[in-house]
């Protein structure tokens, strides 16, 4: 399993952009990059997933290089509400439940 | 759509007590996960059952841990005697999987919190 490193914490501030880099240097053909997003007191939710260049949703964007060896997650114009901790996860698409770990995912916090 | 629904969302025990967590996934789903998340070890995957078959239960801590899955619509989550260390929030996730495969996102409760005294 491709193991990540992202940033422990991160600050910002109302209105900007908040770009959080994984770094999964031993990604393998077959994963594809998830992101999850953990409110205070709430489960993770899924936000945006991918394998190569760009996926955009209604929610954040996310790039991927060519070597696919890290990824960007970007949250245009943060809100206070979007104060949370944000996971990435690498795996196959196919893998079952158990293949996906969470690590310790990074910290924002959105300041008025 | 109902989401995935936990109860008790709050429990408080004393040690050695028998507790019982509860789960009822989103109908359709057939892959249930129960997870624990602690400060100390993160979000940690217990167990995983596939239509109702439990798969990979390596995550469960000990034998005082115990899961069930007696049909689509309810899992539980069962620790006895509790201790202390059990402290923890408890999320159940469901999602639909294809031959054993997860085929898209892990849908969670809002957790169970546990406290052990």
């Amino acid at each position: 399993l491709a193991k990540t490193t992202q940033p422990i914490s991160m600050d910002s501030y109302e209105g900007q952009e908040v770009n959080i880099t994984c770094s999964h240097n031993n990604i393998a053909t077959n994963d594809y990059i998830t992101w999850y997003q953990q409110f205070p007191s709430q489960g993770p939710r899924f936000i945006i997933q991918g394998y190569k260049t760009k996926v955009t949703n209604e929610v954040a964007s996310l790039f991927i290089p060519a070597d696919r060896k890290s990824s960007t997650l970007s949250l245009p114009r943060v809100s206070l509400s979007d104060t949370a901790v944000y996971y990435c996860l690498v795996g196959p698409i196919k893998a079952a439940g158990n293949k996906l770990t969470f690590g310790g995912g990074t910290r924002v916090l959105v300041k008025p | 759509d109902a989401g995935v629904i936990q109860s008790p969302r709050h429990e408080v025990t004393e040690m050695g007590q028998e507790v019982t967590l509860r789960c009822k996934p989103i109908s359709g789903h057939n892959s249930l996960f129960w997870y624990r998340q602690t400060m100390m070890r993160g979000l940690e995957l217990l167990i995983y059952f596939n239509n109702n078959v439990p798969i990979d239960d390596s995550g469960m801590p000990e034998d005082r841990f115990s899961a069930k899955m007696p049909n689509a619509s309810f899992s539980t989550l069962k620790i006895q005697p509790s201790e202390p260390r059990d402290s923890a929030v408890y999320f159940c996730a469901s999602s639909w999987t294809t031959g054993g495969s997860l085929t898209g996102e892990l849908f969670f409760g809002e957790g169970s919190r546990l406290t052990v005294l």
